[in-house]
């Protein structure tokens, strides 16, 4: 599966929509690109994920550039809960008995702080 | 939506004993899941896949006789670590998949070995 590559951290003002990038240079046609994020002490939380057209949920959005070389997740209007790291992973949708296989490979993510 | 279910949250130990950490699919099943590792301040490390009925498959580096996995039914698997030494203390989170896309993670368990 293709590296990401993430800045580690970035700040956030409080209402304000925090756009947080991801470097994909070496995605394959095949790659999808997913968004987790962990909030301190829990398990990750699936926040959205896309092969090549822009995505949209009740969480956030996905921007893929036209080239699929990077993406950004857009949190709209970033709340004090919405503190965590997120990370961007890329995989391949490996089709096999029973569904898709493969895992999820965590890469060192982006700290992101929202402050008041 | 899915829910993953782990227990349990936190655990303490003594060096020497074992301890199993259950991760249960609510409301669907699941033929694989995932286990990780974390120690603080770093990323989550894949520890091995959990496959229904058959052999878990581990990551290299991981010792598979102290780390057991069995994953018995289509909606538990369990983690074992045998002979705790305070190096295993970590946060422990196990996933699993749903559907063809969704991979939904467990809340995790905090292991101190004393």
């Amino acid at each position: 599966d293709a590296k990401t590559t993430q800045p580690p951290s970035m700040d956030c003002a409080e209402g304000r929509a925090a756009n947080l990038p991801c470097n994909h240079s070496t995605i394959s046609g095949n790659e999808y690109v997913y968004w987790y994020r962990q909030i301190h002490s829990q398990g990750p939380q699936y926040i959205i994920h896309g092969l090549k057209n822009n995505e949209t949920n009740e969480m956030a959005s996905l921007i893929i550039t036209e080239d699929r070389k990077s993406s950004t997740l857009i949190l709209p209007h970033a709340t004090l809960r919405d503190t965590a790291v997120y990370y961007c992973i890329v995989r391949v949708v490996k089709w096999g008995y029973g569904g898709s296989q493969g895992n999820l490979i965590f890469g060192k993510g982006t700290k992101l702080s929202v402050k008041p | 939506g899915a829910v993953v279910s782990q227990h349990p949250s936190r655990v303490i130990c003594k060096s020497g004993t074992s301890v199993k950490i259950e991760c249960r699919s609510l409301d669907f099943q699941a033929t694989t899941m995932f286990w990780y590792r974390q120690f603080p301040k770093q990323s989550l490390m894949l520890m091995a896949t959990s496959n229904e009925g058959s052999k878990a498959t581990y990551e290299q580096g991981v010792e598979k006789d102290k780390f057991l996995i069995n994953h018995a039914s289509l909606t538990l698997s369990t983690l074992t670590v045998t002979s705790a030494h305070p190096e295993d203390s970590s946060f422990y989170i196990c996933s699993a998949r749903q559907g063809s896309y969704g991979y939904t993670f467990g809340s995790g368990t905090r292991l101190t070995v004393v």
